[in-house]
């Protein structure tokens, strides 16, 4: 399993775009980069998964360069709502053996 | 959302004394996860099934143990509770596909053990 590194932290404003990137040096070919949202007191939720280039959702955008040995959640926008811990998680899917594993995490605190 | 229930939401018991925390599914996925969270730890993976009574360790397995009779069902026992095992516990289910890669969470247990 590919381990990941995040910022422990991170703060912004209402109304900016705020862009958490993940590295991830020892990503396999076959990996994907997804990642997962968590309020306080709930499950994590999913965001978004990409594995070249660039993905759009209707929530958040993932840049993720030729090397893919990073990548980097782009919120657009932020709202206080968007206060959260975020995840970035690398594996196989598709494959049995590579279990979901979470990291620590980046804690985004929105300032109004 | 998800059709994944779990059960209780809250649960004190003391040390020592057998626990078991219940998951329940009705999306047909063939993946179930019970993870831990402590603060300063993030999410830990305890156990996980990739189908009916195929079960595999994660990472900080000791002192639990799963069984999984039906696809719906993924059960989390603490034979003997210990107060390092206070924690809040989520169950994942997932079908792990290139075209179904999403993991869905429940709600969460929160477990004291006294």
């Amino acid at each position: 399993l590919a381990k990941t590194t995040q910022p422990i932290s991170m703060d912004s404003y209402e109304g900016q775009e705020v862009n958490i990137t993940c590295s991830h040096n020892n990503i396999a070919t076959n990996d994907y980069i997804t990642w997962y949202q968590q309020f306080p007191s709930q499950g994590p939720r999913f965001i978004i998964q990409g594995y070249k280039t660039k993905v759009t959702n209707e929530v958040a955008s993932l840049f993720i360069p030729a090397d893919r040995k990073s990548s980097t959640l782009s919120l657009p926008r932020v709202s206080l709502s968007d206060t959260a811990v975020y995840y970035c998680l690398v594996g196989d899917i598709g494959n049995r053996d590579d279990k979901i594993i979470f990291g620590k995490g980046t804690r985004l605190h929105i300032l109004p | 959302d998800a059709g994944i229930t779990q059960s209780p939401r809250h649960k004190v018991t003391e040390t020592g004394t057998p626990v078991t925390l219940r998951c329940h599914q009705t999306e047909n996925h063939r993946y179930m996860y019970w993870y831990r969270q402590d603060p300063g730890h993030g999410l830990r993976l305890i156990h996980y099934s990739y189908g009916v009574k195929d079960t595999d360790k994660g990472e900080v397995s000791d002192g639990y143990s799963v069984s999984r009779s039906k696809t719906e069902d993924f059960l989390l026992t603490l034979e003997s509770a210990t107060s390092s095992q206070t924690s809040v516990y989520f169950c994942a289910i997932s079908d792990l596909d290139r075209d179904n890669t999403e993991a869905f969470f429940g709600q969460g247990t929160r477990l004291t053990v006294v």
